[in-house]
Formats: structure tokens, sequence, C-alpha cells
């Protein structure tokens, strides 16, 4: 079982959508990343999280520690947020970064 | 905010020659520096961990004679791949991390195709 698991793989919606989606993990962790990577390959840092909520723009994230599980949340989306969306953890034993298989979000016009 | 710049961006080559990546952070102290490998239509994957003046820490099943990393300063890291062989294309990505801070900031990576 690996140990970061993101759902849904891959998500197709409407503009105006509301879109979430979900990162668990297994292990005890240092924070929570949650990236966003462009069709050219580039890397955005969204989010880093260690507790509670963060929200920036149309984008919120969200932890919840006892449960091992994190939310991306997109408020009224756009075609421009169409990227695979990643979630990254820091493990506390080691720091060694785990990333989850991403998902590759579509927004329709 | 923290930039960290990656060149180059795109590199084709010969097989059996090496090609040197270079991740710079441009305004900020780099105290460990994260390479990743990504195949097409796959997650990212960690190469290896390294630390300003100390040797780099690999993944399993990662060559580490074949993947150089030098982290020679908090400014600089690279990343050589020797003897590149085309199962060796990919695109290959840095982070960095500001000393205590979680916080990772990306290069733009660099797409390596061996012919």
């Amino acid at each position: 079982k690996n140990e970061v698991e993101q759902s849904p793989q891959n998500l197709t919606a409407q503009e105006g959508e509301f879109i979430t989606i979900n990162c668990s993990y297994s292990v005890g962790i240092s924070a929570l990343h949650w990236l966003q990577q462009h069709p050219g390959g580039g890397i955005v840092s969204l989010f880093m999280l260690s507790s509670g909520k963060k929200k920036h723009g149309r984008l919120i994230a969200t932890i919840n520690i006892q449960e091992k599980h994190s939310s991306l949340h997109i408020t009224a989306s756009h075609p421009r947020d169409s990227a695979v969306y990643i979630c990254a953890v820091r493990k506390t034993s080691n720091y060694q970064l785990i990333w989850g298989a991403g998902t590759k979000l579509i927004i329709k016009p | 905010g923290a930039v960290v710049s990656q060149h180059p961006s795109r590199v084709i080559c010969k097989s059996g020659t090496s090609v040197k990546i270079e991740c710079r952070s441009l305004d900020f102290q780099a105290t460990t520096m994260f390479w990743y490998r990504q195949f097409p239509k796959q997650s990212l994957m960690l190469m290896a961990t390294s630390n300003e003046g100390s040797k780099a820490t690999y993944e399993q099943g990662v060559e580490k004679d074949k993947f150089l990393i030098n982290h020679a300063s908090l400014t600089l890291s690279t990343l050589t791949v020797t003897s590149a062989h085309p199962e060796d294309s990919s695109f290959y990505i840095c982070s960095a991390a500001q000393g205590a801070e979680v916080k990772l900031f990306f290069g733009s990576g660099t797409q390596l195709s061996v012919l």
C-alpha cells in the first residue's frame, strides 16, 4: 500500500464547478504540500500545511492530522485550473518527501 | 518570493555523453536540495537528497555513480548524468528547502532527451 494515496486519479468538470481532490497518508508527517504541475512540466507550490486550513484566492486546503487526510478545493473552477495536482508529505522519521500519484484535472469551458 | 533557477530547460545529447544540470537558489540559502525524475505520465520520483557540504543520500534503485550530485555551496546543486543512455531520457526537477523550513521551492525542470 502506498504511503500517500490521492483521489481521484482523473477528474473532468465544467467551468464553475466546485472541485475537491483528496489525499490520505499513513505515516507521521511534519508537513503536507499541495503542488500544481502545468502541462509543460513546471511545478508550483500551492500550499504547505501542518494543521488546519489555508486559503489563497479560489484555492482552499485543509488537513486533519488525526485522520491523516487532506483536501484541496477549487471554487468557481476555470479552464486555466487544468493541471495535475500533487500531494506530497514530509515524513517526520527521515524527512523524506513522499509523493502522491497526482490528480489530472481538466476543466471544460 | 524565493526563486530556484534550473538550467538548462531542455537538453538533447548523444548516448554516452555526460550532461550537467544546475539548480540555483537565487535569494535564499538552500541547506537541502532534492532531485526528482519524472517519466511521461508518471508521478515525480525522488532520486536523492543533498545537504550542503555532505554527500547526497540516494533513494533505492538510483545509481549514485551514474547520477552525480554536488551541493558544494548553499546556493548551488548540480546533477550530472554520466554516460547517458536513451533510458535516462526524462524530466528532471530540483527543489530546495531553506534551513529548518519545510517549505519547498521548485526549479522549472530540465527535459533530457538522449539519442
